[in-house]
């Protein structure tokens, strides 16, 4: 059973557009959650992250935003910019041993 | 300061043949980690240590086993190796056990034939 969902496999942006990248969850005792962004042949690398105790966090130009009773986060890229393109994981974890549970990932491609 | 190390970076192996993938890290973290990627299945957490001298299983650890070598090192271990393991191997840290980010490394792709 997949604790953690991205049920778009891809999103296709035009460069200086907003990208929204979307996931949802089913287990309740999430209560961290983080973006990373992997390019190929690469290891991901962290992007941003939320606690449960928040509803928003925001870095530069990326925004998390979390809706806890619809067990839903989501990134939010405003601007996008053609260097943004690569897959994006979301991931929770529930404070056991530092565990995370990855979705699927979304390739973003952001188009000039 | 190199961050999370990763040898070897490609492997070909034949059916049940065996063999170890390194990780390392200079972060002086105290959790390591090792996933595997495949195709749309994201990343599934093989195995785990959250402190050293600790070992625990994640979401697929069937056909693995691992070492916490030291605090620096995690070692993963394919005793006979089949063609479902191919994949993309990614080994992780993190400064603690708490909620926080873990650091990757390059990742190892190995192929099983």
């Amino acid at each position: 059973d997949q604790q953690v969902k991205q049920n778009s496999p891809s999103l296709s942006v035009q460069e200086g557009r907003i990208s929204i990248l979307n996931c949802d969850y089913t287990n309740s005792m999430f209560d961290y959650f983080l973006w990373y962004k992997k390019y190929p042949a690469e290891g991901p690398t962290f992007l941003i992250s939320i606690s449960s105790i928040k509803d928003k966090n925001e870095d530069g130009r990326f925004t998390v935003f979390l809706n806890k009773s619809a067990k839903h986060l989501s990134l939010h890229i405003v601007p996008s910019q053609p260097g943004d393109s690569a897959v994006y994981f979301c991931a929770a974890g529930d404070n056991q041993g530092g565990k995370l549970i990855f979705g699927q990932g979304t390739e973003l491609s952001v188009k000039p | 300061n190199a961050g999370v190390t990763q040898t070897p970076k490609f492997q070909v192996l034949k059916t049940g043949q065996s063999m170890t993938l390194q990780c390392a890290q200079d972060m002086n973290h105290n959790s390591m980690y090792w996933y595997r990627q495949d195709p749309g299945m994201g990343l599934r957490l093989i195995y785990y240590s959250a402190s050293e001298g600790t070992t625990d299983k994640g979401e697929v650890p069937n056909g693995y086993n691992v070492s916490r070598l030291n605090k620096r090192e995690f070692s993963l271990r394919l005793e006979s190796a089949a063609p479902s393991q191919t994949s993309v191997y990614f080994c992780a840290s993190k400064r603690t056990r708490q909620n926080d980010e873990q650091y990757f490394g390059p990742g190892t792709r190995l192929t099983v034939t």
